[in-house]
């Protein structure tokens, strides 16, 4: 099946570092989204990215979808102590239901 | 975005025992929900998807008899842990996708915090 894989499984950063997550599809991906989840928390939707090579911003994240839709990046320039949490990558690969095949996730620590 | 509650957050229960989740979107309507479950710092286990009005779609590995789903409507799925074991002790998620009216987003619950004594 498919698999989704998804370096570091830990980050610890000062404050004012960048930081970047990275995905690996098994698979050739329909859209990737990307998911963030705060400690003790449940996981919100950032992104999705569809289109190959597409690149996407917000704030201080960008977001990368490679040329052959099997990898992806999110990277975090000059990290603040509220980036902390988990950051999930989720591929889909089609099928009617839309179910999301989800990275082992990145959890990222800022020390201040 | 779209909010979907979940209940109870949190429930201790003995061994052998039947614990019932509920899933509820409260804002739109979710032809499909999905159910997770989340070891400490581990990653989201899709146990299966819950479609409106049909049978659910259980992933390899996951007892459907023991983890019972049901999808009644369009805005309410539930999940039970029959005949509960320590080993069922987990914290259990759901979510809800806009698909096929959105872009496929999933929106969690906040999620049930499941302890088996």
């Amino acid at each position: 099946g498919q698999q989704v894989m998804q370096i570091p499984q830990y980050q610890h950063v000062q404050e004012g570092e960048d930081f970047t997550t990275y995905c690996n599809s098994s698979t050739t991906l329909s859209n990737i989204q990307w998911y963030k989840q705060r400690p003790g928390g449940h996981p919100v939707f950032l992104i999705q990215l569809v289109k190959s090579g597409e690149v996407k911003k917000q704030k201080r994240l960008t977001f990368q979808f490679g040329e052959a839709k099997k990898n992806s990046s999110l990277h975090i320039t000059a990290t603040q102590t509220t980036d902390v949490g988990t950051y999930f990558c989720a591929g889909h690969s089609g099928g009617s239901n839309y179910k999301l095949t989800f990275g082992k996730g990145t959890l990222l620590t800022v020390n201040p | 975005g779209a909010v979907v509650s979940q209940h109870p957050s949190r429930v201790i229960c003995k061994s052998g025992t039947s614990v019932k989740i509920e899933c509820r979107s409260l804002d739109f309507q979710a032809t499909t929900m999905f159910w997770y479950r989340q070891f400490p710092k581990q990653s989201l286990m899709l146990m299966a998807t819950s479609n409106e009005g049909s049978k659910a779609t259980y992933e390899q590995g996951v007892e459907k008899d023991k983890f019972l789903i049901n999808h009644a409507s369009l805005t309410l799925s539930t999940l039970t842990v029959t005949s509960a074991h320590p080993e069922d002790s987990s914290f259990y998620i759901c979510s809800a996708s806009d698909w096929p009216s959105g872009r496929g987003e999933q929106f969690f619950g906040p999620g049930t915090r499941l302890t088996v004594l």
